[in-house]
């Protein structure tokens, strides 16, 4: 599973889109990419995952650049509910070993 | 309801008193695996496991047991707990491939 790298935090306004980056510049072709989030006092949640292209959910959007070396999950619009830790992580499909990380600690700004 | 259940939410124990956190999810799920969360370090995984009876180590196994005897339950053991080991736990548990992972609610655990 490829190692991910992601900013320790980001902000954004309410009502405005963010878009939370993911590095995984050793990510193989058959890795999957996944997103999670972790709202306060709560366990992590999924969000989309995907594994060339683009994705899109209720929730968010997952864009995959082409070389699939980076993504990044788009949030249309933030709520004060959005506000949580974010994860990246990447895996071949069952989880084997799976490291989240630290994560993006994402404030959203009434 | 679909969920991973997780008991005791809060435990409280002194250095070397053995404790079992248990994990139960009622989705059928092969893979289910343990993580720990403390400050500044993220989630990282302590064990994991494939299917009944395939366990593995995660990159934090050093201080715990699992087992795996029932498909549905994945309990975390502490032998003999140490201070180092207060944190916060989560169990989880998916469908073998590109499923979701499903969390529990967490433990929280103090070692005094």
């Amino acid at each position: 599973d490829a190692k991910t790298t992601q900013p320790n935090s980001m902000e954004s306004n309410e009502e405005e889109p963010v878009h939370l980056p993911c590095n995984h510049s050793t990510i193989s072709g058959t890795d999957y990419i996944h997103w999670y989030r972790q709202l306060p006092s709560q366990g992590p949640e999924y969000v989309i995952h995907g594994l060339t292209s683009n994705v899109n959910n209720r929730m968010a959007s997952l864009a995959i650049a082409e070389d699939r070396k980076s993504s990044t999950l788009i949030l249309h619009r933030a709520t004060l509910r959005d506000a949580a830790v974010y994860y990246c992580i990447s895996d071949s499909g069952g989880y084997q070993k799976v490291t989240f990380g630290i994560g993006t600690k994402l404030q959203v700004i009434p | 309801e679909a969920q991973v259940t997780q008991n005791p939410r809060y435990l409280i124990t002194v250095t070397g008193k053995k404790l079992t956190v248990t994990c139960s999810q009622n989705m059928n799920h092969e893979y289910m695996s343990w993580y720990r969360q403390d400050p500044g370090l993220g989630l990282r995984q302590i064990y994991y496991s494939m299917n009944v009876e395939v366990t593995d180590k995660g990159d934090v196994p050093e201080g715990y047991k699992v087992s795996r005897k029932e498909k549905r339950n994945f309990p975390l053991i502490l032998e003999s707990p140490s201070p180092n080991q207060t944190s916060l736990y989560f169990c989880a548990s998916s469908p073998l491939v590109a499923g979701k992972l499903f969390f529990g609610s967490g433990t929280q655990l103090s070692v005094l």
